[in-house]
């Protein structure tokens, strides 16, 4: 498709369990988002992707939580030992470049910890 | 690094009448800047992007969006609202070789 596809686009998961979330962006597009929104809440930074630079990882809020873009284009957002404190929509955007230029979103993952 | 301040975390208005939400920025140079709006259950969509020339952008959905580099401010407006205008609205600011910032968003909420 033409947009930003997440999936799943629901999971729920029993604490403690690990989850993957997937993220596949818009075709040559350079730089990936992950954000996170918990209900009522806004968007929380996780991580960003500039093509072959460094991630910048300083939104991640503990060492339970990574990510990775293989190739420059589909990311996985990894939780280990899921908490419940986890739960909340997951979304991921990408732009064509860096900051200069739009983001465009996926719909999310919506990721229940029970 | 560049951010962003959305003061409003709520604001109500009733149908007809006019919206205007508060963006003001941080950055050092000429920023790019962003409207977005996440209407419940849905995904964000842009609204309106501001990267230079005229000072006054016009979005979809009839909002549009003024840079004060003065007020280092990029406030949306509405001048009627619908219901459907019913949504959370964010406000991002960009810059070449820098990660889009977002600000906390803002509520609308219309009344009948």
């Amino acid at each position: 498709g033409a947009g930003v596809s997440q999936s799943p686009s629901n999971k729920v998961t029993e604490k403690g369990k690990d989850v993957e979330l997937r993220c596949d962006p818009i075709s040559g597009h350079t730089a990936l988002y992950w954000y996170r929104q918990s209900l009522g809440q806004g968007l929380e930074f996780l991580i960003y992707f500039q093509g072959n630079s460094a991630p910048d990882k300083s939104g991640l809020p503990s060492d339970r939580f990574s990510a990775e873009r293989t190739g420059g284009s589909v990311s996985t957002l990894t939780i280990q030992r899921t908490q419940q404190e986890d739960s909340a929509v997951y979304l991921c955007a990408s732009s064509l470049g860096s900051g200069g230029t739009e983001a465009f979103f996926g719909q999310g993952t919506r990721l229940t910890v029970v | 690094a560049q951010s962003v301040t959305q003061p409003d975390i709520h604001i109500t208005v009733s149908e007809g009448a006019s919206l205007e939400l508060r963006c003001n920025y941080s950055y050092g140079a000429t920023p790019y800047l962003f409207w977005y709006v996440q209407s419940p259950g849905q995904g964000l969509q842009l609204l309106l992007k501001y990267f230079s020339g005229d000072t006054l952008v016009q979005g979809i959905k009839g909002f549009e969006a003024e840079f004060k580099r003065s007020q280092s401010s990029f406030n949306l407006r509405k001048p009627s609202v619908h219901w459907s205008d019913a949504a959370e609205y964010f406000c991002a600011v960009g810059a070449p070789d820098y990660k889009l910032s977002f600000g906390a968003g803002t509520t609308v909420t219309v009344r009948a």
